[in-house]
């Protein structure tokens, strides 16, 4: 069965630095997504993205977040300057389509750590 | 506003026995909802989902759930539980409001003891 993967697992970083994160989605779907999950909190909504450009972003998804679809299998999320504040798990998620009953399709996640 | 609660963070049953995992919504619009399972270094499997046809609606593995418009309310519940079972479990809504918003529940984790 198809699936959403995801590297690294597990990312640790600096303060300041830049973090790419990346997924590659399942092959015949068109929408995109990230998601975060800081510990011990909900998993929350960053960003939607559709025909190579951002469809929907949340207030989390600000100006230093970054997603790109570099060629025809990944998808990527880049943190320009992590804050403390970043470390969170990460998920990808894909779909054929997007409306309220398309089912998305999750990846295993990549932890962030920022120190 | 859209709001998904999840009535416990962790749920401990004994093999063979059932499972019920609580979950509620608000929303102003017509909702999707769905249950994903997450297993440890996994990611989040679609157990069910409901869209708006039949209330009760069956998913992999034995589990179902029903919604239920009056209480708001899309119970997981599976007859008898399997230690495979045991792993973090997501209510997820989803609405169209002029955009698409999809909310998730805060996850309950369930244990199965032997």
């Amino acid at each position: 069965e198809p699936e959403v993967t995801q590297t690294p697992s597990h990312q640790v970083t600096q303060m300041g630095q830049e973090v790419i994160l990346r997924c590659v989605p399942i092959s015949n779907h068109l929408y995109f997504y990230w998601y975060r999950q800081i510990l011990g909190q909900k998993v929350e909504f960053l960003v939607s993205f559709y025909n190579n450009e951002i469809s929907e972003k949340s207030e989390i998804f600000d100006d230093q977040f970054s997603v790109e679809r570099p060629d025809g299998s990944n998808f990527t999320l880049k943190i320009r300057s992590t804050k403390l504040e970043d470390s969170a798990m990460y998920f990808c998620a894909s779909s054929i389509d997007r409306g309220r009953t398309d089912t998305q399709y999750f990846g295993p996640g990549t932890r962030l750590t920022v120190l | 506003a859209q709001s998904v609660t999840q009535l416990d963070s962790h749920v401990s049953v004994s093999e063979g026995t059932p499972v019920l995992l609580r979950c509620n919504y608000s929303s102003s619009y017509s909702p999707s909802l769905f249950w994903y399972v997450q297993h440890p270094n996994k990611g989040l499997q679609l157990l069910l989902k409901y869209t708006s046809a039949a209330t009760l609606v069956k998913g992999i593995n034995g589990f179902e759930a029903e919604f239920k418009k009056s209480e708001t309310s899309f119970h997981l519940t599976k007859p008898s539980a399997h230690m495979s079972d045991a792993a973090e479990y997501f209510c997820v809504v989803s609405v169209d409001t002029g955009g698409f918003k999809t909310i998730f529940g805060a996850g309950t984790r369930l244990f199965v003891k032997a």
